[in-house]
């Protein structure tokens, strides 16, 4: 079956830009994170949805970070302003854990978008 | 902070079975813990997961010591498709709580 797909695989943008990084979780998956990899490290926490529902952007590094899941979902992380330190990888995850149901369910991980500011 | 402890490197020689170890000396009784992977390029990969008992699935198998301060992830018979950084995490509910990942353990598969 269809896993995490992220899009684009791939970004190049100029510092002061803005970008999108979509995320099409598995379908029915009530739970999405976002995680952002720096190279040679391990992924970090971003934020947390469950359905439409923001309920951690804890890990967010500052306000030119926002992360959306309108419809619970599609989710879309924006970056406004873009930095250097921006560059990374970002990555989505879902699971099918709800508060109602057996909730110890994996999380599963997209391949993720590359960032790369210039 | 990750809450886990891993060697950063490790190779094992083709065929012959993998044991990565993990210790979390601080777990509390209710954490569970999780092993992923992460292949170049690509994303984590969930492998495994237990809380006390020792677990096996077709993957892997996961041997938590009695006072559950480490544990053992064992792959029985390692391929070169096995080659990646190894993930040790603990964590109390996985679907609904964020993973924290320490720096792993890169495993390199020799032929």
């Amino acid at each position: 079956g269809a896993g995490v797909s992220q899009s684009p695989r791939y970004k190049v943008a100029k510092r002061g830009q803005d970008v999108a990084l979509r995320c099409d979780p598995i379908s029915g998956h009530v739970s999405l994170f976002w995680y952002q990899q720096a190279l040679g490290q391990g992924p970090e926490f971003l934020t947390y949805f469950q359905n439409e529902a923001q309920l951690d952007k804890s890990g967010l590094p500052s306000d030119r970070f926002f992360a959306e899941r309108p419809e619970g979902s599609v989710s879309t992380l924006k970056i406004q302003r873009t930095q250097q330190e921006d560059s990374a990888v970002y990555l989505c995850a879902s699971s099918s854990a709800n508060p109602w149901a057996d909730s110890n369910q994996p999380q599963h991980f997209g391949d993720g978008t590359r960032l790369s500011i210039l | 902070d990750a809450k886990t402890t891993q060697p950063p490197s490790m190779d094992c020689a083709e065929g012959r079975a993998a044991n990565l170890p993990c210790n979390h000396s601080t777990i509390s009784g209710n954490e569970y813990v999780y092993w992923y992977r992460q292949i170049h390029s690509q994303g984590p990969q969930y492998i495994i997961h237990g809380l006390k008992n020792n677990e096996t699935n077709e993957m892997a198998s996961l041997i938590i010591t009695e006072d559950r301060k480490s544990s053992t992830l064992i792959l029985p018979h390692a391929t070169l498709r096995d080659t990646a950084v190894y993930y040790c995490i603990v964590g109390g509910d996985f679907g609904n709580e964020k993973l924290t990942f320490g720096t792993g353990t890169r495993l390199t598969i020799i032929p």
